[in-house]
């Protein structure tokens, strides 16, 4: 079966500080690859999403930027972070379009707060 | 913008009533979904439904889709304390790989 992991869970971080999120799934190959945002009490916000190895497509530009160095892992950076950084990060993953249907998988999320 | 506009913000129910959940969009969909979210945790995918589709069931829900309207709803049937939380609609109108959220419906069944 399929799992995907974050961490770590909870981060707080200085203003200025650099960023790195992890991301990996395990039990399938070449599969896609999101980073959300959701700030309190609102939606998701797509920021990245990947399709293969070095493949990023950015969605929002901002504070951020993303990497996916091997297969099924994605990480998500910053040189500097900002205050507006903080929320809850999601990174979630589907199949290869035609393989199977659309729905996308979440991880348990990563909680961060810029202080 | 959101594509995905839940209504409504709020819903607060007691255990065995029904729950409807509203969703509108603004352009064509390939297929829209619903996602729900426990406090602090990711999201969870219930129910796929297809443009070519007026309703689908799984379980206690049932997911209406009108394209003509743009619009969609989520009815769970019976609700228990444990249907508590955050849902979302979403829908593929960037192209198949990705998807938009609205802001959600927080659902509070008490007991």
């Amino acid at each position: 079966s399929q799992t995907i992991h974050q961490w770590p869970a909870t981060l707080v971080q200085p203003v200025g500080s650099p960023l790195s999120l992890e991301c990996t799934v395990e039990g399938t190959s070449n599969p896609n690859l999101y980073w959300y945002r959701q700030a309190a009490g609102r939606g998701l916000q797509l920021l990245f999403y990947s399709v293969g190895i070095g493949q990023i497509s950015s969605e929002v530009p901002q504070n951020l930027s993303a990497s996916r160095p091997q297969d099924r892992q994605f990480i998500l950076s910053s040189k500097k972070l900002l205050l507006s950084d903080s929320g809850f990060y999601l990174c979630a993953w589907s199949y290869t379009p035609g393989l199977a249907g659309p729905q996308q998988f979440f991880g348990p999320g990563t909680r961060l707060t810029v202080l | 913008s959101q594509q995905g506009e839940e209504d409504p913000q709020a819903l607060s129910i007691q255990e065995g009533e029904n729950a409807t959940m509203n969703c509108s969009y603004k352009t064509s969909i390939n297929n829209l979904q619903w996602y729900r979210q426990n406090s602090g945790r990711g999201l969870v995918h219930l129910i796929l439904i297809r443009s070519n589709e007026r309703e689908k069931h799984s379980g206690r829900l049932r997911v209406t889709l009108d394209t003509s309207k743009k619009s969609s709803s989520l009815l769970i049937t019976a609700s228990r304390a444990a249907d508590t939380a955050s849902y979302f609609c979403a829908t593929d109108s960037k192209g198949y790989s990705t998807l938009t959220f609205g802001k959600g419906t927080m659902l509070l069944v008490s007991p």
